[in-house]
Parts: C-alpha cells; structure tokens; sequence
C-alpha cells in the first residue's frame, strides 16, 4: 500500500535554530516528491519538488533531500522563525503508466512550534 | 498574484442535508481537483477533474459526490446526503497542467464543513 510517514510527530524549537524533519515512503512507482507547509486553517503551500534524480533542493532557508534508494527524505529549516511555525508535510505522487504524473499521497505532517 | 478561492469559509449543516462546496480556480488553470482533511488526520485525494469530466477518483468519492464545474469559473463539490463523518476540511486545488512530472497545484484555504 502507498504511504508516507513522517517523523516527529511535532517539534518545538527555539527561534534562530536549525531543524531537521523526516519522511519516508512506499509509494511505487514514484514520480516525485513534494514538501508543503500548511499553516492552521489554510490550505499547503508548495516549498519544493524533487524528482528522483535529485538529491537536493533548497528555497530560501528551507533545504530538502531525497534519497530514492532508500525512499527517504527530509526537510531542513535554518535560522527559524516565528513565521515557521506550521505543519510540514510530506507529499509523493505515483507516477501514471503513461510516466505522467499521478495523484499525491500526503503524510499526517510533522507540527511545528518555533518559540521566542 | 492569482489564488484560489473557496467559499464558504465555514459551512454548518444537519446530516441528510445536501451542502455544495464553492470554489473558483486561477484563471488559467485547466486542472482541478478536491482533497479532504478530517480534523487531526491527514489530507486526503477526493477526485480530478479536467475537461469537464472526472479524470480519477478515490474511493472516498462515492455516489454521495459529484463535481461540477458549471461555469468558466467555479467548480463545486455537492455532498447529496451528509453524514457525520463528512465533517472535515475540504480543500480545492487547481493546476495548469495535469500531465509531466512537476506540475504545480495551488491550493485554496479550504472550508471547513461541520455536519451535526
């Protein structure tokens, strides 16, 4: 069966810290893999998306990683912000016969606190 | 910069009752889709729509549901008679292509639909 899941749970962490948060997944076959964040009551925002070609992507001070072998990925947040906090969610879309892409397949989310 | 829209923001109904969900895509999006979040679980794929057809649905998408898109602008979701368990955040979502590996759905801030 296709999953996602995602590691922690939820996190606090003071403002200007770094983070690590953690996704791995059995969706075959894969086409992409996507992080979002979705702050309370709002739909996800896109951070970024990563074929398996790619090891790394970054968007500001947020830096993913995909490791395809082992169907691992993370999401890093350097110097964290107020404005971080958010849920974070893991999202990979199967890939269609045609090689187009499919539907996504969304982790719970790991929660974030950034306090002062 | 474009955004999609979702009315209401909050919807309150009797179970039995029919409820249709609002939404109205970026312009120029030909993609749309539906995606539910039961409160504390994860989002969840309901069904794709393009060129005034389902393109793919999930089981959740029974006979229950139906999308429309009845003009160039809204796309709604009907529930004909809501249960209890209908009672969740539903998201809509558009792309502006639906095939290839890293097309881009934006995603509206939902409306949160509360069935008693």
């Amino acid at each position: 069966k296709n999953q996602v899941e995602q590691s922690p749970q939820s996190l606090i962490i003071l403002e200007g810290k770094n983070c690590t948060l953690q996704c791995n997944y059995t969706v075959s076959p894969f086409s992409n893999l996507r992080w979002y964040k979705q702050d309370t009551g709002r739909g996800p925002v896109s951070l970024t998306i990563m074929t398996f070609s790619e090891n790394t992507k970054s968007n500001g001070r947020y830096t993913a990683t995909l490791d395809a072998d082992t169907k691992q990925s993370s999401l890093h947040i350097t110097a964290s912000q107020l404005s971080d906090s958010a849920s974070y969610i893991c999202v990979v879309s199967v890939r269609n016969y045609g090689g187009s892409q499919g539907n996504l397949i969304f982790g719970k989310g790991t929660k974030l606190s950034v306090k002062p | 910069e474009p955004e999609v829209t979702q009315t209401p923001s909050h919807q309150v109904t009797q179970m039995g009752q029919e409820v249709i969900l609002r939404c109205v895509p970026i312009s120029n999006h030909l993609y749309f889709y539906w995606y539910r979040q039961i409160l504390g679980q994860k989002v969840e794929f309901l069904v794709s729509f393009y060129n005034n057809e389902i393109s793919e649905k999930s089981e959740i998408f029974d006979d229950q549901f139906s999308v429309e898109r009845p003009d160039g602008s809204n796309f709604t979701l009907k529930i004909r008679s809501t249960k209890l368990e209908d009672s969740a955040m539903y998201f809509c979502a558009s792309s502006a292509s639906g095939t290839g590996l890293l097309y881009e759905q934006y995603f509206g801030p939902g409306t949160r639909l509360t069935v008693t």
